[in-house]
C-alpha cells in the first residue's frame, strides 16, 4: 500500500522568500503525487499533480513541484512567498489503480512572516 | 461544471447522540466519493469510499458508516457519537474508473461532540 511523509509539521518563511516544502512517498510502481492546500476552515484546493511525463510540474499560484524517483520525493516550491500562501498543505499520493483513493500526508502548516 | 456540497458546515452534538452528514456531487455521474476526516495534528484520514451505489469500502475501524442511496448522494452517519468523533469532515469526488484521479473536496463539515 502507498504512504506519505511530510516531515516538516511547521515552517515559517520570511515574505518574498523562497520555499519548499518536502514530501516523501513510498509506493512500488510509479505514483501518481497532488498537493493540495488549505486555507483554515476550507476545503481543500488542488495546487498541482504529477502523473508522468516532465518531473517538474507547475502549478497554481506560482508553485511547482519536482518528481525525483530515485530520492522518492515530491517537494513543492515557490521562488517568492507571499503572506496568502499561510495555509496547510498537503501532499498526496494515488495508486495506478482505477478505483482506489487518495493517501495524504498529515500536513505541513506554513506561516509567513512579515 | 462540476461543484459538491456538503452540510451542515458546522454541527455541536451531545455524546451518545446520532450523526447524519449529507454530501451531494452535481455535474457528474458515477463518481468515486469519499469521506475523510481531519483531526488536529493527524492530517487527512480516509474513512469511506465508494465506486457506487450501495457500495461502501471502509478503511478504518470505528462507530461511524457511510451509505450511498443515489449515485450523487453519499452519507455520513453513526448512531452514537463519542467524544472523539470531533474532527472536520470532507466529503470528495473523483472521476470513476481512472487511475489516480484528481480528488476534489468539498468545503468541510465541523463536528464538534461535547
Amino acid at each position: 500500500a502507498q504512504s506519505v511523509t511530510q516531515p516538516d509539521i511547521h515552517i515559517t518563511v520570511s515574505e518574498g522568500a523562497s520555499l519548499e516544502l518536502r514530501c516523501n512517498y513510498s509506493y512500488g510502481a510509479t505514483p501518481y503525487l497532488f498537493w493540495y492546500v488549505q486555507s483554515p476552515g476550507q476545503g481543500l484546493q488542488l495546487l498541482l499533480k504529477y502523473f508522468s511525463g516532465d518531473t517538474l510540474v507547475q502549478g497554481i499560484k506560482g508553485f511547482e513541484a519536482e518528481f525525483k524517483r530515485s530520492q522518492s520525493s515530491f517537494n513543492l516550491r515557490k521562488p517568492s512567498v507571499h503572506w496568502s500562501d499561510a495555509a496547510e498543505y498537503f501532499c498526496a499520493v494515488g495508486a495506478n489503480q482505477a478505483g482506489t483513493a487518495l493517501i495524504f500526508g498529515k500536513g505541513t502548516t506554513l506561516s509567513v512572516s512579515s | 461544471s462540476q461543484t459538491i456540497h456538503q452540510w451542515p458546515a458546522t454541527l455541536v452534538q451531545p455524546v451518545g447522540s446520532p450523526l447524519s452528514l449529507e454530501c451531494t456531487v452535481e455535474g457528474t455521474s458515477n463518481p468515486n466519493l469519499y469521506w475523510y476526516r481531519q483531526a488536529a495534528g493527524r492530517g487527512l484520514q480516509l474513512l469511506f469510499y465508494s465506486v457506487g451505489i450501495g457500495q461502501i469500502s471502509s478503511e478504518v475501524p470505528q462507530n461511524l458508516s457511510a451509505s450511498r442511496p443515489q449515485d450523487r448522494q453519499f452519507i455520513l452517519s453513526s448512531k452514537k457519537l463519542l467524544l472523539s468523533d470531533s474532527g472536520f469532515y470532507l466529503c470528495a469526488w473523483s472521476v470513476q474508473a481512472v487511475a489516480g484521479n484528481t480528488i476534489y473536496f468539498g468545503e468541510g463539515s465541523w463536528l464538534t461532540v461535547v
